[in-house]
């Protein structure tokens, strides 16, 4: 039973450029979170994604999006890259019906570098 | 904004040694969870608590939960040299409009050998 994969694990950009990031959740799961880990820092939400709409938003700029698909898996998108936008990204999986208490699985994550 | 803060921000213990570790939130919960992080890497789940739950153990791990200090605690029993990590401390709403989590700075266990 493979867990949650992300992809790629490692990415470098210049600033201004755009990336996308890719998630396949836990097998069973069909909720995905994404958050932002700056180095020392706990982190951060992002926003989540629940039958392939954005149910819930973290203080992130337009800039940031995504997308879920049929299969549950999801991507993250970054447009105009900025310095401060390096960090590890983390997918996270989750089931998202009511009366769940939102235990949710990490992937390894992608450490994102922006020069 | 990070609603929970853990607290020592770092710990150093001998191997064998029990770890104590805590977590205190802001706001109303629905549940706890602890998280464990190696180098940079991915969170491993260690265990969640419900908010109507006090106590619950898992292996080496005994996580206990007071409401109404809006605290929690994680003790590692027989800490080994492999539990040197990142602890985090994440709250979550109820599923549905409110489950994201909201992550603490975390405390940086080394426990030496």
């Amino acid at each position: 039973d493979a867990g949650v994969t992300q992809s790629p694990t490692h990415l470098i950009k210049t600033r201004g450029q755009q990336v996308t990031l890719r998630c396949s959740p836990k097998s069973g799961h069909d909720t995905v979170s994404w958050y932002q880990q700056a180095l020392g820092q706990g982190p951060q939400f992002i926003f989540q994604y629940y039958e392939e709409e954005e149910r819930q938003r973290g203080n992130f700029p337009d800039r940031f999006s995504g997308h879920q698909f049929p299969n549950y898996s999801s991507e993250l998108n970054v447009n105009a890259l900025l310095l401060g936008d390096s960090a590890l990204y983390l997918c996270a999986s989750s089931l998202g019906g009511r009366g769940s208490y939102n235990e949710q699985f990490f992937g390894p994550g992608t450490r994102l570098t922006v020069l | 904004s990070q609603q929970g803060e853990e607290d020592p921000q770092a710990l150093s213990i001998q191997e064998g040694e029990n770890a104590t570790m805590n977590c205190s939130y802001k706001t109303s919960i629905n549940n706890l969870q602890w998280y464990r992080q190696n180098s940079g890497r991915g969170l491993v789940h260690l265990i969640l608590i419900r908010s109507n739950e006090r106590e619950k153990h898992s292996g080496r791990l005994r996580v206990t939960l007071d409401t109404s200090k809006k605290s929690s605690s994680l003790l590692i029993t027989a800490s080994r040299a492999a539990d040197t990590a990142s602890y985090f401390c994440a709250t979550g709403g109820v599923t549905g409009a409110n489950s994201k989590l909201t992550f603490g700075k975390g405390i940086t266990l080394s426990v030496r050998p």
